[in-house]
């Protein structure tokens, strides 16, 4: 079963860039099938989709975080990492990574616990 | 700017069926919006119920069903537990990217 744990630093300061790493195990990315997404959730608020990265690198960005968002791949440590630059306070979420597997259907089948990172001077 | 509506709350009463629903701006919900529903309660990280409108995933309790009903995904509680009390959140397909609905807080009552 495929264990997703997402890691970073809990507190950026504004205008600064948001590194998270999301550690995959129990499964390679680099087998293919599937898409890993991110998705925050604001505090008290709904889920955003934030993007997807395949393992070959294609990637689709939600339109409202491209400008300012950088999704990437590190096959050899089993990684998926994000960048968010340019941060302000409505930044501040719970992070999430999850797997998308399109084969048979297009589901959302494995999720990280999340991350809470505060955008705070 | 698409928009993924959802009921913001409905209340059933433990036993009960309750059908919520999730519709688009952008017109009808169909197969290929490949609508997923999620449960999230407090404090946890959003758990898969429903992919592809009716499609169950292995751990999916039998009273959680998905459907496409008209222009719209529904996600249908049959024999409400009082456990079932918590957010429900729809997620659709538009070729590339994927929106999110604003959640219905189920109240089981």
């Amino acid at each position: 079963q495929v264990h997703l744990q997402e890691s970073g630093p809990g507190l950026v300061r504004p205008s600064q860039t948001l590194p998270l790493t999301c550690t995959v195990s129990g499964g390679s990315i680099a087998s293919g099938g599937h898409y890993w997404s991110w998705v925050r959730q604001r505090p008290g608020k709904g889920l955003e989709w934030i993007g997807y990265i395949y393992y070959s690198g294609t990637f689709y960005y939600n339109p409202s975080l491209k400008s300012r968002l950088s999704l990437s791949v590190d096959t050899s440590n089993n990684q998926l990492s994000l960048k968010l630059n340019s941060v302000t306070a409505a930044d501040t979420a719970v992070y999430y990574c999850a797997r998308e597997d399109r084969r048979g259907g297009y589901k959302f089948d494995s999720w990280g616990q999340g991350i809470l990172v505060i955008v705070s001077s | 700017q698409t928009v993924v509506t959802q009921e913001p709350s409905l209340t059933v009463s433990p036993g009960g069926t309750v059908t919520l629903t999730c519709t688009s701006s952008t017109g009808a919900v169909t197969s290929g919006s490949y609508p997923n529903w999620f449960q999230q309660k407090p404090g946890q990280a959003p758990r898969p119920l429903i992919y592809s409108a009716t499609k169950t995933h292995p751990w999916t309790p039998a009273r959680f069903s998905g459907s496409l009903l008209g222009d719209k995904a529904a996600l249908t509680l049959s024999g409400v537990q009082p456990e079932d009390e918590a957010e429900y959140f729809c997620l659709l397909y538009y070729g590339g990217r994927w929106v999110f609905g604003g959640g219905t807080h189920l109240t089981v009552l």
